[in-house]
C-alpha cells in the first residue's frame, strides 16, 4: 500500500537553511504537497509540485523532487523563528485522497 | 473569512457517550474529508465525500459514521466513544479532484475518558 515517511525532528539556527525530507512509495503519485501546522492550528498548504517537475521555487521555499528515488525535499532559506512548526509531506495518486507523512517538527533556535 | 469551520473546538466525553462533530465550508467545494491526527502518526483518513450524496471509507473508519448533509456540511459521528478515539479531528475540503490541495479547518480536540 501507499506510505509516506518523514524524519520526526529537525533543529536549526535562525538564519540557516532547513531541509526537510520525505520519501513515498506509490510510483503513481501525481502531485506532492508540503503543509505547515502551527501549534493549535489546522494545516496550511505551503506549496505543491507536479510529478513531471523536478524543482519548484517560491520565495524562501524550494521543493526538489527525485521521482526515480521517490524522494521529496523542502528547503527553507534564511529560516526564521516563525518557521517553527510541524511540516507534513503528502502525496496524491489517482482518485485517492491525500496520504500524509507523520510530520517533521522544525525547531528554530535564536 | 472563507474557509472550513469546525465545531466544537474542544470536547471531553465519557466512554460510551455519543457526539457529532460538525464541519462546514463556504468555498463551494465538491469534496470533503475527515482526518484524525495522533502523535507520531500524521493524519489518517477516516471518511471522505467526493460529492454531495456520496461517502466512502478511508483508512480508519471503524467506530465512526458520517453524513454529507448538503454541499456545505459534512458531519462525523461517534456512536459509542472509546478512549482509542482520543485525538485531534480535522475536516478538510477541496475542488473535485483536489489537485490544488485541501483547505483544513482548525480542528476539534476530543478526549474520551
Amino acid at each position: 500500500g501507499e506510505d509516506v515517511e518523514q524524519s520526526l525532528f529537525l533543529s536549526v539556527r535562525e538564519g540557516d537553511s532547513s531541509v526537510i525530507n520525505c520519501t513515498y512509495t506509490d510510483s503513481s503519485s501525481t502531485y506532492l504537497y508540503w503543509y505547515k501546522q502551527e501549534p493549535g492550528a489546522g494545516l496550511q498548504l505551503l506549496t505543491y509540485i507536479f510529478s513531471n517537475m523536478d524543482m519548484k521555487q517560491d520565495q524562501r521555499l524550494t521543493v526538489l523532487l527525485n521521482k526515480k528515488d521517490k524522494h521529496l525535499s523542502l528547503r527553507i532559506a534564511d529560516t526564521q523563528t516563525g518557521d517553527s512548526a510541524i511540516y507534513f509531506c503528502a502525496e496524491k495518486a489517482g482518485r485517492r485522497a491525500l496520504t500524509f507523512g507523520s510530520g517533521t517538527r522544525l525547531q528554530v533556535q535564536p | 473569512n472563507a474557509g472550513v469551520t469546525q465545531t466544537p473546538k474542544f470536547q471531553v466525553l465519557k466512554t460510551g457517550q455519543s457526539m457529532t462533530l460538525q464541519c462546514a465550508q463556504d468555498m463551494n467545494h465538491n469534496s470533503m474529508y475527515w482526518y484524525r491526527q495522533d502523535p507520531g502518526m500524521g493524519l489518517r483518513l477516516i471518511y471522505y465525500s467526493a460529492s454531495e450524496g456520496t461517502t466512502d471509507k478511508g483508512e480508519v473508519p471503524n467506530g465512526y459514521n458520517v453524513s454529507r448533509l448538503n454541499k456545505r456540511e459534512f458531519s462525523l459521528r461517534l456512536e459509542s466513544a472509546a478512549p482509542s478515539q482520543t485525538s485531534v479531528y480535522f475536516c478538510a475540503s477541496s475542488e473535485a479532484r483536489g489537485l490544488d490541495g485541501y483547505t483544513f479547518g482548525s480542528g476539534t480536540r476530543l478526549t474520551v475518558v
